[in-house]
């Protein structure tokens, strides 16, 4: 599986977008790309993947360069509920394989 | 019902007990997995169950001991657990296979203390 970069934390004002960028400059073509946070004493909850076309649901959007060596997830409007760590994760859709590993993520302090 | 619940929130146990966390999910969803966590770290996989057979097991200690019972549960037996098993104790379930398996729902944890 393709590696992640990530900044290790960033800081957001509330109400304002958030742009958390992932470096994978190694992905391969069958790779997708899926967002991951978790808030402070919670389990992870799913946010959004993709594999080359931008995303966008209720909760946040994805932008893949069109060289898929990076992304960004954004978050439209941050609210303090929104403070996290995030983890950007590569995998193959392979049907056989379930294995999602988490790397150390981005934490996300977002701030009145 | 997008909800896995697991079940004690928190566990106090000595290294000679034996105890069991419980999840459960009613999503229809036919992977189900174990994830440990240590304090500031990301969660690492312990377990894959897949039609409610051990798919996965990323060499855990056989003092950690998974069930599952039915496609809806989930279980992890616990036995003579050491201090540093102390963690949260994270229960997943997905859709079986391809881009489905990374869609996972976590539950909440049970954060385990071994003393």
């Amino acid at each position: 599986d393709a590696k992640t970069t990530q900044p290790p934390s960033m800081d957001c004002a509330e109400g304002r977008a958030a742009n958390l960028p992932c470096n994978h400059s190694t992905i391969s073509g069958n790779e997708y790309v899926y967002w991951y946070r978790q808030i402070h004493s919670q389990g992870p909850q799913y946010i959004i993947h993709g594999l080359k076309n931008n995303e966008t649901n209720e909760m946040a959007s994805l932008i893949i360069t069109e060289d898929r060596k990076s992304s960004t997830l954004i978050l439209p409007h941050a609210t303090l509920r929104d403070t996290a760590v995030y983890y950007c994760i590569v995998r193959v859709a392979n049907s056989n394989d379930y294995k999602l590993s988490f790397g150390a993520g981005t934490t996300v302090t977002v701030r009145a | 019902d997008t909800e896995v619940t697991q079940t004690p929130k928190h566990l106090v146990m000595g290294m000679t007990n034996k105890k069991s966390l419980k999840c459960e999910q009613h999503m229809g969803h036919r992977a189900m997995y174990w994830y440990k966590q240590k304090a500031k770290k990301p969660p690492e996989l312990m377990f894959v169950y897949s039609y409610e057979k051990l798919s996965i097991n990323e060499s855990v200690p056989s003092r950690f001991s998974p069930e599952c019972p039915n496609s809806s549960l989930l279980n992890l037996h616990l036995h003579a657990l050491q201090p540093e098993d102390s963690a949260l104790y994270l229960c997943a379930s997905s859709q079986e296979g391809g881009i489905f398996a990374y869609e996972q729902y976590f539950g909440p944890g049970t954060r385990l203390t071994v003393t």
